[in-house]
């Protein structure tokens, strides 16, 4: 079965610093790879996804995440956080050519200070 | 505009009075889930549909019921909820077939209740 993990329950960061939430994921083969994002009050929105080809995939609002298969990881970065990026991040992995069935991770909660 | 609503937004009820969580999509997604959000938790699947009259058990399903007579409209049933129910609800919906069919879209979420 597949599952996902992120470390970090709360992260804080300066708005203008650099930002990375890890996620890495179980699965026996090469997964579906998503991130989502949750603003306070709001349902998820979809940030990035991975299918297959290029390691580094770029998403919207300035994130990119890759996808590391020797260390099982899909870690979202951004360069230079703004204080609008303050939300919850979700990590989700699905099972390729399966029936719609994705895991979501537990979440980070993104904290920005000025 | 592409987007998937769900009704009630908010709910508050008691012990045993069965409810029912609408929701609908209309971009024509084949592919509907319900799931609860708790605090540590994430995001957990509670029941899915391929299709029309096609739904399956998803991670949580015990206390739900869900149904899916129409291609739009994917309701979640509870008989007699519980307090261990009260939750953050979303349902979501994807397009069916390809690669693109784990890609889902959320709605706005309904709180739940249960005293």
């Amino acid at each position: 079965a597949q599952s996902v993990t992120q470390p970090d329950i709360h992260i804080t960061v300066s708005e203008g610093a650099s930002l990375e939430l890890r996620c890495n994921y179980s699965y026996g083969a090469t997964p579906y790879l998503f991130w989502y994002v949750q603003s306070p009050g709001q349902g998820l929105q979809l940030l990035l996804k991975y299918f297959s080809g290029d390691t580094l995939v770029q998403g919207i609002k300035g994130f990119e995440a890759e996808f590391k298969r020797s260390q099982s990881s899909f870690n979202l970065r951004k360069p230079s956080v703004h204080w609008s990026d303050a939300a919850e991040y979700f990590c989700a992995v699905g099972a390729p050519g399966g029936y719609q069935k994705v895991t979501f991770g537990t979440g980070t909660k993104l904290q920005v200070i000025p | 505009e592409a987007q998937v609503t769900q009704n009630p937004r908010y709910l508050i009820t008691v012990t045993g009075k069965k409810l029912t969580v609408t929701c609908s999509q209309n971009m024509n997604h084949e592919y509907m889930s319900w799931y609860r959000q708790d605090p540590g938790l994430g995001l957990r699947q509670i029941y899915y549909s391929m299709n029309v009259e096609v739904t399956d058990k998803g991670d949580v399903p015990e206390g739900y019921k869900v149904s899916r007579k129409e291609k739009r409209n994917f309701p979640l049933i509870l008989e007699s909820p519980s307090p261990n129910q009260t939750s953050l609800y979303f349902c979501a919906s994807s397009v069916g077939g390809g690669a693109d069919y784990n890609e889902q879209f959320f709605g706005p979420g309904t709180r739940l209740t249960v005293l």
